[in-house]
């Protein structure tokens, strides 16, 4: 069965530093999303992404934040210049589009650690 | 702000008993819900989706929605210790593309 991929499944970083976080949705899925989870807390939404746009952003996709779909398979979350309080698991969901349909198939995630 | 809330819990239950759990959410307009389960450390993992009133079942899963009361629950049959997770309501939002989430409610099948 498809699945999203996500790597890598943890990293650890210093506070100021750049990271990409790097997904591979479902192949033939339009929509795409970045969520994320600090420990104890909600899945909180990030970004959408649809047709080489971002379709919607959250308060906390401020401009340290940028999303790119380099190629035809890969979907990365960057983030500038990090801080303490950006440790926290990344998800990464993907949608097929299909009408009728608007169920978003979840990554395993990707631990973030900032020091 | 679009609200989806949940009871925290712990939910504790014996074997084979059924585990009920609930949602409720602010926007009036919603039209698709899905109930996933998250096992600690581990991403969310879809059980079920419903869009229309009523029930929908799934082997031992059935999903129930009420929109005029703006309530859905989730119903465990034959609960095994393996259901023991934290289980996510999410609500899509109806202006725009993202997914609302539940804090969750954990619950623990005790053998």
């Amino acid at each position: 069965e498809p699945e999203v991929t996500q790597t890598p499944s943890h990293q650890v970083t210093q506070m100021g530093q750049e990271v990409i976080l790097r997904c591979v949705p479902i192949s033939n899925h339009l929509y795409f999303y970045w969520y994320r989870q600090i420990l104890g807390q909600k899945v909180e939404f990030l970004v959408s992404f649809y047709n080489n746009e971002i379709s919607e952003k959250s308060e906390i996709f401020d401009d340290q934040f940028s999303v790119e779909r380099p190629d035809g398979s890969n979907f990365t979350l960057k983030i500038r210049s990090t801080k303490l309080e950006d440790s926290a698991m990344y998800f990464c969901a993907s949608c097929s589009g299909e009408s009728g349909t608007d169920t978003q198939y979840f990554g395993p995630g990707t631990r973030l650690t900032v020091l | 702000q679009k609200e989806v809330e949940q009871n925290s819990g712990p939910l504790s239950v014996p074997e084979g008993a059924i585990a009920s759990l609930n949602c409720t959410y602010s926007d009036r307009g919603s039209q698709s819900f899905f109930w996933y389960r998250q096992y600690s450390g581990k991403s969310p993992e879809l059980i079920m989706f419903i869009y229309s009133n009523g029930d929908k079942e799934d082997g031992r899963f059935t999903a129930q929605l009420n929109k005029a009361s703006q309530y859905v629950s989730l119903l465990i049959r034959d609960s095994q210790p393996s259901d023991s997770a934290t289980y996510l309501c999410a609500v899509k939002d109806t202006g725009g593309f993202k997914t609302i989430f539940g804090a969750g409610t954990r619950l623990f099948v005790k053998a």
